[in-house]
């Protein structure tokens, strides 16, 4: 079956430090790769996706990610972190045809320290 | 413009009772789906539903089911509650019926959170 996982539960860094959050999927093809964010209190925004091509994407907030075929992995970066990052993130999967089935991991809380 | 709107926001029930939440799409979008975020996990996928017909079903029990209207708002039922079904529920809505199509974007909701005593 397919599945996300996210290894870090939480996350703490300084402000204007760099940050990268890990995700791993299984699955047999190539998905549809997602990150979201869930801030306090508010629904899911979309960050980035990556559907194929350029392995590297660029997303909103100066965010960005990588996907490694080798390593079924899609990680997350910022190379400087603000305050108003923290949040929860949310990486997801969309096995192919599974239409706007989102396979979510369980996320990774960050905390972010002035 | 409006945003996903779910309501209500909060609820209470309790064992054996049923429930239904609401949601209205961003307008143009006719898919809208469903999730249950339980406390420390991620959203678990419940349904999708594209121009008024199911086009998937998560593994949720038969309690649980939704329907689409004609003008794309969406109502999840949960019947006969249990403290399990304590939860965040998401919609989230699309001009497309697929992820792979178009952007791939879902836009969600704040959710509704309910609390089963």
């Amino acid at each position: 079956a397919q599945s996300v996982t996210q290894p870090d539960i939480h996350i703490t860094v300084s402000e204007g430090a760099s940050l990268e959050l890990r995700c791993n999927y299984s699955y047999g093809a190539t998905p549809y790769l997602f990150w979201y964010v869930q801030s306090p209190g508010q629904g899911l925004q979309l960050l980035l996706k990556y559907f194929s091509g350029d392995t590297l994407v660029q997303g909103i907030k100066g965010f960005e990610a990588e996907f490694k075929r080798s390593q079924s992995s899609f990680n997350l970066r910022k190379p400087s972190v603000h305050w108003s990052d923290a949040a929860e993130y949310f990486c997801a999967v969309v096995p192919l045809g599974g239409y706007n089935k989102l396979i979510f991991g369980a996320g990774t809380r960050l905390a972010v320290h002035p | 413009d409006a945003g996903v709107t779910q309501s209500p926001t909060h609820l209470i029930k309790t064992r054996g009772q049923q429930v239904t939440l609401r949601c209205s799409p961003i307008s143009g979008h006719k898919s809208v789906s469903w999730y249950q975020q339980v406390l420390g996990q991620g959203p678990q996928f419940i349904f999708q539903y594209y121009e008024k017909e199911e086009r998937g079903r998560g593994n949720f029990p038969d309690r649980f089911s939704a329907r689409q209207f004609p003008n794309y708002s969406s109502e999840l039922n949960v019947n006969a509650l249990l403290l399990g079904d304590s939860a965040l529920y998401l919609c989230a809505s699309s001009p497309h019926p697929e992820a792979g199509a178009g952007s791939g974007e879902l836009f969600f909701g704040e959710g509704s959170r309910l609390t089963v005593l």
